[in-house]
């Protein structure tokens, strides 16, 4: 069975610096990886996915993840993060070709300070 | 459109009452999921339905009963829950069931008292 780690429960940076919220997984399978951010009260919205093709993929707001299969690991980045960053941040997987299951990681608080 | 709407926002039922929530999608998706959160708890799996058949039941205790009506809605129907059972409850959609990105809604943010 697949599994996800997301290293940091809590990731407290300054706005404007840089931040990377880190994810690595588990399967003897090859994976889709996606990210979901999620902020207070409200539902979980898809930031990026990695299906198949370039290994670095972005976001409309700036983010980007690279998918790293030696390493097992899909962390994501952004290079100068805003107030407006602050969330909750799930990093997923599902089985290619297989389950209809998307497993999560536990989630990364990212708190963006003045 | 990649939008999943769900209704109520807010739902505060006693555990005698019947209560349903709605999700509904109109981006011709053919998966459709619903989910429980716990406060700082990533969502858990409840049901899946592919082609509106019920394909996934994750031991789910059966005062939770799910219903797909059609390919555009789901439902979910409660009776005589537990105060442990108060969360927010997710439905999500995507284009197939194996694989395929999850667009989710805003939740039903539910109390049992």
């Amino acid at each position: 069975a697949q599994s996800v780690t997301q290293l940091d429960s809590q990731v407290p940076v300054f706005e404007e610096a840089p931040v990377e919220l880190r994810c690595n997984y588990s399967s003897s399978v090859s994976v889709y990886l996606f990210w979901y951010v999620q902020y207070p009260n409200q539902g979980l919205q898809l930031l990026l996915k990695y299906l198949s093709g370039s290994t670095l993929v972005e976001s409309i707001n700036g983010f980007e993840a690279e998918f790293n299969k030696s390493q097992t690991s899909f962390h994501l980045r952004k290079p100068s993060v805003h107030i407006s960053d602050t969330a909750e941040y799930f990093c997923a997987v599902s089985l290619q070709g297989g389950s209809e299951k998307l497993v999560f990681g536990k989630g990364t608080k990212l708190t963006v300070n003045p | 459109d990649t939008e999943v709407t769900q209704t109520p926002k807010h739902l505060v039922m006693g555990m005698t009452n019947k209560k349903s929530l709605k999700c509904e999608q109109h981006m011709g998706h053919r998966a459709m999921y619903w989910y429980k959160q716990k406060a700082k708890k990533p969502p858990e799996l409840m049901f899946v339905y592919s082609y509106e058949k019920l394909s996934i039941n994750e031991s789910v205790p059966s005062r939770f009963s799910p219903e797909c009506p059609n390919s555009s809605l789901l439902n979910l129907h409660l009776h005589a829950l537990q105060p442990e059972d108060s969360a927010l409850y997710l439905c999500a959609s995507s284009l197939h069931s194996q694989g395929w990105e999850q667009y989710f809604g805003p939740g039903t943010r539910l109390t049992v008292t």
